[in-house]
């Protein structure tokens, strides 16, 4: 099946300090959306993404659809203790919906 | 309502038991989603009903055995388990009857097989 990457695998962060993550593949998809995971709960959707080159924020979170159309990008700024948890980007081509292989998150007050 | 609701949260069972997993949506969601997730792992698809039927199975055992009741139901039900299949259950639903569709996820039931 089709591979989603993210990076990096896990970071561990001051609070304050803004995030970067990305979630990349070597095929095209359609749609990109980005989901949060607390552990032992389910994941929440945070954004979606429709269209190449699009820019979407969502509060502090702001992610983009890569032009390529293979890679989505996920930005936190000023994180705080309750961003702490896994991220996942997930893809969907055709009629087929992927998850990426996540990004844990760690904020240190 | 914008929730997908499963119960129990937390289910311990022996190996000999049947137990089911249950789960409800009242968001109008033609298709209905069984994930099974280990610790720091993404979700696994383990079956898809659209439009209340049986769509995709991915070669799961047969011990799990999903159930659809009507549009808004799902359940799980469990026999004869392996302590390899603890991990969290976690249900979804998508507006649409295909798999190609945003997913709006429960909280999940954690299910230890001892």
């Amino acid at each position: 099946g089709q591979q989603l990457n993210q990076s990096p695998q896990s970071m561990f962060i001051q609070e304050g300090e803004d995030v970067s993550m990305n979630c990349t593949s070597s095929s095209i998809f359609n749609t990109w959306l980005w989901y949060k995971q607390d552990p032992g709960e389910g994941p929440v959707l945070l954004i979606a993404l429709y269209k190449a080159g699009e820019l979407t924020s969502n509060g502090r979170l702001t992610a983009q659809f890569g032009i390529t159309r293979k890679d989505s990008f996920l930005n936190i700024s000023a994180s705080i203790p309750s961003d702490v948890g896994i991220y996942f980007c997930a893809g969907i081509t055709g009629n087929q919906f992927y998850f990426g292989t996540g990004t844990s998150l760690t904020v240190i007050p | 309502d914008t929730e997908v609701t499963q119960t129990p949260k937390h289910l311990v069972m022996g190996m000999t038991n049947k137990k089911s997993l249950k789960c409800e949506q009242h968001m109008g969601h033609r298709a209905m989603y069984w994930y099974k997730q280990k610790a720091k792992k993404p979700p696994e698809l383990m079956f898809v009903y659209s439009y209340e039927k049986l769509s995709i199975n991915e070669s799961v055992p047969s011990r799990f055995s999903p159930e659809c009741p009507n549009s808004s139901l799902l359940n799980l039900h469990l026999h004869a388990l392996q302590p390899e299949d603890s991990a969290l259950y976690l249900c979804a639903s998508s507006r649409e009857g295909s798999g190609a569709n945003v997913l709006t996820f429960g909280a999940g039931s954690r299910l230890t097989v001892l």
